[in-house]
């Protein structure tokens, strides 16, 4: 089926681990993004990419690394998780000159840092 | 000042009524702009996207741009207890290419409506 997914769905970790959030997408997207949407601050742009790699930081990218060997994945690691990285983690993808800006997205990730 | 302003609310109101959801921003440069739906432990739905500034209507939703005044609203006719959800108006400057920055999107934080029986 087309569209956009994540892997996992729910994750529960502890401070100082490493975890991979996956984001693919079968619409052949230029554009891929990352958010993390927390109570009182909406959504906010951790990293986004423009094409197979080329990727880009958006406000919040301390404590993420992102890469983009393939145009349909687009994986989000955070490299030593903490208690602040608590957060329901949004991908999204968007045609961009091809079609617009729009984006659209996945189903989330709720990630708890213990 | 964040770049897009939207009141949280909440707003509730009852089934019928006509809502009204607005969204101010900054910057001059923005010309692409769109309403999400979001239902609670769900992710982002585009709802309404227009270019530059007038309206644009899709059933029971009107999008209005007014770029003059940098405001703009998004309207729901007879609304119902399924319209309830968070509503994020969000913006662009342009749409980008291949290497380009551009196809940022720039979001409120997005008003919480309630639709009641």
């Amino acid at each position: 089926d087309a569209g956009i997914t994540q892997s996992p769905r729910y994750k529960i970790t502890e401070t100082g681990r490493q975890v991979t959030l996956m984001c693919h997408q079968t619409w052949s997207h230029s554009y891929m993004f990352w958010y993390r949407q927390d109570l009182g601050h909406g959504l906010r742009l951790i990293y986004y990419s423009a094409a197979a790699d080329i990727t880009d930081k958006g406000e919040v990218p301390d404590g993420y690394v992102v890469s983009r060997s393939k145009t349909e994945n687009f994986p989000l690691t955070l490299e030593s998780a903490t208690r602040s990285q608590t957060s329901v983690y949004f991908c999204a993808s968007g045609p961009g000159a091809s079609g617009g800006p729009y984006q659209f997205f996945g189903p989330g990730t709720r990630l708890t840092v213990l | 000042q964040k770049e897009v302003e939207q009141d949280p609310g909440p707003l509730s109101v009852p089934e019928g009524a006509i809502v009204s959801l607005n969204c101010t921003y900054s910057n001059s440069a923005f010309q692409y702009f769109m309403w999400y739906r979001q239902y609670s432990r769900k992710g982002p739905e585009l709802l309404m996207y227009t270019y530059s500034s007038g309206n644009k209507e899709d059933g029971r939703f009107t999008a209005q741009v007014d770029k003059s005044s940098k405001y703009i609203s998004l309207f729901i006719r007879d609304s119902q207890p399924s319209d309830s959800a968070t509503y994020l108006c969000a913006m662009s400057a342009g749409v980008g290419s291949r290497g380009s920055t551009l196809g940022r999107l720039y979001f409120g934080r997005g008003t919480q409506l309630t639709v009641w029986p």
